[in-house]
């Protein structure tokens, strides 16, 4: 089986320009989750999407936008990047029974971001 | 909000030693999720071990177990017979048990554990 993808899996970029980062959950998983984590910290929660809807959202700019697709693929959207916003980008997926996720997040390689 | 702090940015462990990784967290819900994860170097986060609040029982997963203690909201993870690919950054997180929360992991800061051979 297939785990979560991730791409592209590094991505350079500059300051004031718009990225555009994708996910492929694991097949029958319709929950995504984005977490951003920089350098010597642990990942910290950005978004999470459930049947195309946005159902949470972490201390994140509006600069930072997402959404998920019918086959429940996901694009982070990310504009006017600031150097701050270099990090690696993990996606993670997970099953939802009604509005509750109920095992553990299996997460993707991530995408490592460098904004010069 | 819920916290999770891990004290220990860095841990040694000689190879096929015992190693105790430490948690503390805080939160004002009675029940809820414990995870401690894995990144190895190559990124990838894995689970390790999965603790629900509301067993007593310590989980367990082979060299890995955990000391669960709810009242003292302390989680830490014990890797027995280390080997040298259990180097990696160990992080302890938190989630919700239901609603919205649930969607949410709240992760610590990492112990970056060295195995020496």
């Amino acid at each position: 089986d297939a785990g979560v993808t991730q791409s592209p899996t590094h991505l350079i970029k500059t300051r004031g320009q718009h990225v555009t980062l994708r996910c492929s959950p694991i097949s029958g998983h319709k929950s995504v989750s984005w977490y951003q984590q920089v350098l010597g910290q642990g990942p910290q929660f950005i978004f999470q999407y459930y049947e195309k809807e946005e159902r949470g959202r972490g201390n994140f700019p509006d600069r930072f936008s997402a959404r998920q697709f019918p086959n429940y693929s996901s694009e982070l959207n990310v504009n006017a990047l600031l150097l701050g916003d270099s990090a690696l980008y993990l996606c993670a997926s997970s099953l939802v029974l009604g509005l509750t996720v109920v095992n553990e997040q299996f997460f993707g390689p991530g995408t490592r971001l460098t904004v010069l | 909000a819920q916290t999770v702090t891990q004290s220990q940015p860095e841990m040694s462990v000689q190879e096929a030693e015992t190693v105790t990784l430490s948690c503390t967290y805080d939160t004002s819900e009675s029940d809820y999720y414990l995870f401690w994860y894995k990144q190895p170097p190559s990124r990838q986060m894995i689970l390790v071990i999965r603790q629900e609040a509301y067993k007593q029982q310590n989980a367990t997963e082979n060299r890995f177990s955990v000391n669960f203690q709810k009242a003292a909201k302390s989680f830490s993870l014990k890797i027995s017979d280390s080997q040298l690919g259990d180097a990696a950054m160990y992080f302890c997180a938190y989630r919700s048990l239901s609603g919205a929360g649930s969607y949410q992991l709240t992760f610590g800061k990492g112990t970056k554990l060295s195995v020496i051979p």
